[in-house]
């Protein structure tokens, strides 16, 4: 099956504790993209990445960090740096300079 | 930034009512896209319509980017498309990423 893939599904942290969240895709699409979804609310850009080895800054990248080492693959890392972190983290890939973006079933991240 | 409202906020339909809702942008827009979101988080994908209109089954979807809106149609609603729906814009500048409206919530009711 095509799709994305995140794993884990739930995830509880406690304070000052680094998390990596995982994120894969079997789509062939070059660009990936990291979102965060509070309650109530829209989706919000962490980071995006249009290649291997290069990624860029969304809109609340303090606290985050990525990679890109592979196509297939961007983990997101949320530091202790982040001072509320406790969201639900989606992950979603697309064609570069095209069209749809397409989302994984996203990991619910909870800071005790 | 790009601003993106949705509304209404919350809606409660009837089963076998029609609804629209609409999303307003106030900037030039690339790519537009309408998403379900299921009662356990996963985004659907229901169109990406940057201008004109698409149909699928009951859902069809009409993007009027000069006026920078766009609405979702939902015709004789099922309690399954109860969820929120977001609609999702990517700027003409730039990288393809999206901004999101804060959705609006539909319940239908049996």
């Amino acid at each position: 099956d095509g799709g994305i893939t995140q794993s884990p599904k739930y995830l509880f942290r406690k304070e000052g504790q680094n998390v990596t969240l995982s994120c894969e895709q079997n789509l062939n699409h070059d660009a990936m993209y990291w979102y965060r979804q509070d309650p109530g609310q829209g989706l919000r850009l962490i980071y995006y990445s249009q290649i291997v080895n290069d990624f860029q800054k969304g809109d609340i990248a303090e606290g985050y960090s990525v990679s890109r080492e592979k196509k297939e693959s961007f983990p997101l890392t949320v530091t202790s740096a982040q001072k509320n972190p406790t969201a639900f983290y989606l992950c979603a890939s697309s064609i570069i300079h095209a069209d749809t973006q397409y989302f994984g079933p996203g990991t619910r991240l909870t800071v005790l | 930034g790009i601003q993106v409202e949705q509304s209404p906020p919350d809606l409660i339909l009837q089963e076998g009512a029609n609804s629209t809702l609409r999303c307003n942008f106030s900037d030039s827009v690339n790519n537009l896209q309408w998403f379900h979101q299921n009662p356990w988080g996963q985004l659907i994908n229901l169109f990406y319509i940057p201008s004109g209109t698409k149909q699928n089954g009951r859902l069809s979807a009409t993007t009027v980017a000069t006026e920078r809106y766009s609405l979702l149609y939902i015709s004789s609603s099922q309690t399954t498309d109860s969820g929120v729906y977001f609609c999702a814009v990517c700027l003409q500048t730039g990288a393809n990423n999206l901004f999101f409206g804060t959705g609006t919530r539909l319940t239908v009711i049996p």
